[in-house]
């Protein structure tokens, strides 16, 4: 069965603390992305890896760095959390030009 | 650049009645376009893709065409069920992999 995992799934965090959100897939897709959602902005794009150390920027990539040494392990991180980063967070992966994403359960993020 | 529209940010209908989503783009790349459904506190997940014009391509009861003339792929239904109210979002493909999302639209389906 396809898998992403996404830890933690709840996170509460004060203003200024560094944060570390993980993501795994069980598929060995070479393309991973971090996305943000947000009430009438969507789903946006922060990062796209499309393997191991080959990660490119998306739309809103600051304040936000990647990291993905294993092909099926990819974070996301946060350092000195804003209050704006407060959101919900998906994790998500595909395989070649299908483009068909796999969603993880999200983690929803509060910077206070 | 490269955008997807969805114009309505909520849409309420009842029960058994049809469904239509609108969805339109714009694009200076090869068209790959997507709908993806998002349940209430759920990951979301492909319900149909397409990157063919003018064919018609159906999922769970669901479907859309892909106009490249117009630039549209509105997702539609022909009877609403209580089960369909969920957040539903337009994707386009862009270079190199990435999906740029529309900003959603919620279907609430009322008995």
């Amino acid at each position: 069965d396809m898998k992403v995992t996404q830890m933690p799934r709840y996170l509460i965090k004060r203003m200024g603390e560094n944060v570390l959100l993980e993501c795994g897939q069980d598929m060995s897709h070479e393309t991973m992305y971090w996305y943000r959602q947000d009430p009438g902005l969507g789903l946006q794009l922060i990062y796209i890896s499309y393997d191991v150390d080959s990660n490119s920027e998306g739309d809103i990539p600051k304040g936000y760095r990647v990291s993905r040494k294993k092909r099926e392990h990819f974070s996301l991180i946060l350092d000195s959390a804003k209050t704006n980063q407060t959101s919900v967070y998906f994790c998500a992966s595909s395989f070649g030009s299908q483009n068909t994403l796999y969603f993880g359960a999200g983690t929803r993020l509060s910077v206070l | 650049g490269d955008s997807v529209t969805q114009t309505e940010g909520l849409v309420t209908l009842t029960e058994g009645l049809p469904v239509m989503l609108n969805c339109t783009y714009q694009t200076a790349y090869s068209t790959f376009l997507f709908w993806y459904v998002q349940h209430l506190n759920e990951a979301p997940k492909l319900l149909l893709k397409s990157s063919t014009d003018n064919k018609r391509t159906e999922h769970q009861g669901f479907h859309a065409t892909l106009h490249k003339s117009s630039s549209s792929f509105h997702l539609q239904k022909s009877s609403a069920q209580l089960s369909d109210s969920a957040l539903y979002y337009c994707a386009l493909r862009n270079m190199g992999y990435k999906l740029t999302f529309g900003t959603g639209t919620s279907l609430l389906v009322d008995p």
